[in-house]
């Protein structure tokens, strides 16, 4: 089945640091990645679509500027969260659809942060 | 893309077959039905999906009803390894349209 990569899988760093996030999909092209946020006992919250060669969406209420997302290729996008804070701290997951194919959305196995 | 509810939480007894519940009344014709699963500290992992008919694989089946507006998820066999939450998701088929994750239902599978 279609895998998709996240790395890395948990990340420590000090509060005004910046970090960044990679999500690959090893074996299919993604045109569009979906990057979510989930705190402890909730639900996964989209923050953002990610496609390919344009702008990414951001849902309502998340900062662009603090959340950059990239998606220069069919098999990359990466999240980075700049001058992170202890309220950033949470676990990050993509998700990917194969381009033409896309009845499933396979997702990474998530990114720890933890800011201190 | 329509809401879906959930329990919010289920137990089951292991060997015996765990029957978590969806209601999504406001689905349209053109959304499908999905269930995903999340084990604490991963990704979520996809089990099935279906429109209208009902559908089977490894995992599980999924039981539509003829109106739609509600399904069942089936694990015919639980085990221990089957404690997560499952989430119940409406949407397109297509890659680009939005995933929105309802609360889930966490099912406890018990000795």
């Amino acid at each position: 089945g279609a895998v998709v990569s996240q790395h890395p899988s948990w990340v420590i760093c000090k509060s005004g640091t910046s970090v960044k996030i990679e999500c690959r999909s090893l074996d299919f092209q993604a045109t569009t990645m979906f990057w979510y946020r989930q705190f402890p006992k909730q639900s996964l919250m989209l923050m953002a679509t990610s496609n390919e060669g344009s702008k990414a969406t951001y849902e309502q209420g998340v900062e662009k500027d603090k959340f950059l997302i990239n998606h220069a290729s069919l098999t990359l996008s990466t999240l980075t969260v700049t001058s992170a804070h202890p309220e950033d701290s949470s676990f990050y997951i993509c998700s990917a659809s194969r381009t033409g194919g896309g009845e499933k959305l396979f997702f990474g196995s998530g990114t720890q942060l933890s800011v201190l | 893309d329509a809401k879906t509810t959930q329990p919010p939480s289920m137990d089951c007894a292991e060997g015996r077959a765990a029957n978590l519940p969806c209601n999504h009344s406001t689905i349209s014709g053109n959304e499908y039905v999905y269930w995903y699963r999340q084990i604490h500290s991963q990704g979520p992992q996809y089990i099935i999906h279906g429109l209208k008919n009902n559908e089977t694989n490894e995992m599980a089946s999924l039981i539509i009803t003829e109106d739609r507006k509600s399904s069942t998820l089936i694990l015919p066999h639980a085990t221990l390894r089957d404690t997560a939450v499952y989430y119940c998701i409406v949407r397109r088929n297509t890659g680009g349209f939005k995933t929105i994750f309802g609360a889930g239902t966490r099912l406890f599978v018990k000795a």
